[in-house]
């Protein structure tokens, strides 16, 4: 999309395939974390969340996966749909910050027929 | 229910020009919350407020300035524009409890000549 990085990541998946996005965080006091996706000529919408507490939560064809010892989180997409492209992006909730978010660059998730 | 609402959707300015970005929501959010977007970069966080009369800065405050004079508003100020503003400013609501994801507003494409 025209309001999103010319030089991001970019994940290629065949229709129906599995996709898994990746995001590496460097805040060990980082407690809550969210997956957005964000299409063309639109906002962040929200996908998933998961709390430090959890290590995976599932969603609708969504899973996130959270590993706190590497700090990374992943985001799984079952199934892949056209619709599914788009840019995500992951953010983290310092603690002590109530809901300030710090995001990630994005990936660009574009899905091939 | 309208959400997170943008106004103007596109604007262009000469250097030294001042305007406003309107942000409005309709979902009682204490939480409100200015970001600008630009290529190869994650969204970075300009100002923030956790409530009616209280704002405060984030990673890249200066030449903006805000107020937060309601629940439901929270305009954003550009007080002499340079080309460096040049981005796209996403607005953002979410309720003031920790980890609460924000919903974000389409977005204002701001072009500084």
């Amino acid at each position: 999309g025209e309001s999103v990085g010319l030089h991001l990541p970019t994940l290629s998946v065949q229709e129906g395939d599995n996709s898994i996005i990746n995001c590496a965080y460097s805040n060990s006091a980082s407690d809550y974390f969210i997956w957005y996706k964000q299409e063309s000529g639109k906002g962040p919408q929200f996908i998933i969340d998961i709390r430090s507490n959890m290590d995976k939560r599932q969603g609708q064809r969504v899973t996130v996966l959270l590993n706190k010892t590497v700090k990374h989180l992943s985001l799984q997409i079952a199934a892949t749909q056209p619709g599914d492209s788009a840019v995500y992006f992951c953010a983290e909730k310092d603690t002590g910050t109530a809901s300030k978010l710090t995001f990630g660059t994005g990936t660009r998730l574009q899905v091939t027929l | 229910n309208a959400g997170v609402t943008q106004t103007p959707k596109f604007q262009v300015l000469k250097t030294g020009q001042s305007m406003t970005l309107q942000c409005a929501q309709d979902m009682n959010h204490e939480y409100m919350s200015w970001y600008r977007q630009d290529p190869g970069m994650g969204l970075r966080l300009i100002h923030y407020s956790v409530g009616a009369g209280i704002t405060d800065q984030g990673e890249v405050p200066n030449g903006y300035n805000v107020s937060r004079s309601t629940t439901e508003d929270f305009p954003l100020r550009l007080l002499s524009a340079a080309p460096s503003q040049t981005s796209v400013y996403f607005c953002a609501s979410s309720r003031a409890n920790p980890g609460v994801a924000a919903f974000f507003g389409q977005g204002t494409r701001l072009t500084v000549v």
